[in-house]
């Protein structure tokens, strides 16, 4: 089965640092989404792409996060200055289409700690 | 986006069925169920989709009243590998996909 995978599956960082999770989606999907989970709580919505532009965001992806698809297979999660709370797992996704009446499939996740 | 309620956690044992109920009561008449799996530090995997009545796959059924304010996920024979979280989630089939995961509910499989 095609599946999501993402790089690097762990990271440590300092407070202040900027941070790049990487992604490579399903090779035929056209939706690409970010999504977090802060240990022990909810799995939370941060961003959905499409088309080279952000098509909906949550409140939590603020000035301090942004994305980019830089090349045909890589979508990025860039996290400027890092905070404590920003430490997550952060879960990559795709789809084929944009609702949902497509299956969405999440890649392994990257856990972010921030020290 | 209709509220979603399962029970916390459940228990069961290897060999049994599992039936993990959730309730939904102001479904809309456009919105689908869907249910999701995620084990310990993995992302959500999507398991089984349904508007009405019975949906079935190779990993699960989905039963779904014809009132549809509940739905009810079927794991036939778990193993200890069902160990994990299972999420029910209510969204129109038309909307963007934002998807709203709620608690859960942690399947504990005992040997």
């Amino acid at each position: 089965e095609p599946e999501v995978t993402q790089t690097p599956s762990h990271q440590v960082t300092q407070m202040g640092q900027e941070v790049i999770l990487r992604c490579v989606p399903i090779s035929n999907h056209l939706y690409f989404y970010w999504y977090r989970q802060i240990l022990g709580q909810k799995v939370e919505f941060l961003v959905s792409f499409y088309n080279n532009e952000i098509s909906e965001k949550s409140e939590i992806f603020d000035d301090q996060f942004s994305v980019e698809r830089p090349d045909g297979s890589n979508f990025t999660l860039k996290i400027r200055s890092t905070k404590l709370e920003d430490s997550a797992m952060y879960f990559c996704a795709s789809s084929t289409g944009p609702t949902s009446g497509n299956t969405i499939y999440f890649g392994e996740g990257s856990w972010l700690t921030v020290v | 986006l209709a509220k979603t309620t399962q029970p916390i956690s459940m228990d069961s044992y290897e060999g049994q069925e599992v039936n993990i109920t959730c309730s939904h009561n102001n479904i809309a008449t456009n919105d689908y169920i869907t249910w999701y799996q995620q084990f310990p530090s993995q992302g959500p995997r999507f398991i089984i989709q349904g508007y009405k009545t019975k949906v079935t796959n190779e990993v699960a059924s989905l039963f779904i009243p014809a009132d549809r304010k509940s739905s009810t996920l079927s794991l036939p024979r778990v193993s200890l590998s069902d160990t994990a979280v299972y999420y029910c989630l209510v969204a129109p089939m038309d909307s963007s996909y934002k998807l709203i995961f709620g608690s859960g509910t942690r399947l504990l499989v005992r040997p």
